[in-house]
């Protein structure tokens, strides 16, 4: 069975520092691999997604993921934290192939401060 | 477009009452979802539609909760009874095949 583990649930970073978040999965197929974000009061968005293609992904608001076999990992990263940035970060894969039926990790909410 | 729309956004009820949550998906996406947020289980799927049609309900935690989907545009969720552990955000989504999701804004349940 599929499934994503967040480490840590929260994180906090300055603005401008690097921003680190970290998932590692467990699939028994090739996996679909997916980070999204959700700002407080919202439903969640894609930031971007991993499907077998190039393993350095990159997605809207300057967040990148690279995804690693031999860790199982797929760590989403950002050069520069903007305060704009705090929310809840999610990791997924997908249950069953394809982008929608998702799995979701348990969450880590990233805070920057000045 | 309006994106996914849920309503109640806040639903307080009391133990043993009947709750019914809505969602209207994006015109002309075939798969609809219903998410489930809490800060100990995190997100849970509860269900998903395939064309109107029922394919995964295996997140559902009981016989208490249902849902219906009775065309393109509507689904419900319903819990009869309610007890105060159904306490938590909703989330409905939709998406077509092979697509991202999209996410209503939710709705904050609470059963005393």
């Amino acid at each position: 069975a599929q499934s994503v583990t967040q480490l840590g649930s929260h994180v906090s970073v300055s603005e401008g520092a690097l921003v680190l978040l970290r998932c590692n999965y467990s699939s028994s197929v090739p996996p679909y691999l997916f980070w999204y974000v959700q700002y407080p009061n919202q439903g969640l968005q894609l930031l971007l997604k991993y499907t077998s293609a190039a393993t350095l992904v990159k997605g809207i608001n300057g967040f990148e993921a690279e995804f690693k076999k031999s860790e199982t990992s797929f760590h989403l990263t950002k050069p520069s934290a903007h305060m704009s940035d705090a929310a809840e970060y999610f990791c997924a894969v997908s249950k069953s192939g394809g982008y929608n039926k998702l799995i979701f990790g348990a969450g880590t909410r990233l805070a920057v401060h000045p | 477009d309006a994106g996914v729309i849920q309503s109640p956004r806040h639903e307080v009820t009391e133990m043993g009452q009947e709750v019914t949550l809505r969602c209207k998906p994006i015109s002309g996406h075939d798969y609809l979802f219903w998410y489930r947020q809490t800060m100990m289980r995190g997100l849970e799927l509860l269900i998903y539609f395939n064309n109107n049609v029922p394919i995964d309900d295996s997140g559902m935690p009981e016989d208490r909760f249902s849902a219906k989907m009775p065309n393109a545009s509507f689904s419900t969720l319903k819990i009869q009874p309610s007890e105060p552990r159904d306490s938590a955000v909703y989330f409905c989504a939709s998406s077509r095949q092979d697509e991202k999701l999209f996410f209503g804004s939710g709705t904050q349940l609470s059963v005393l």
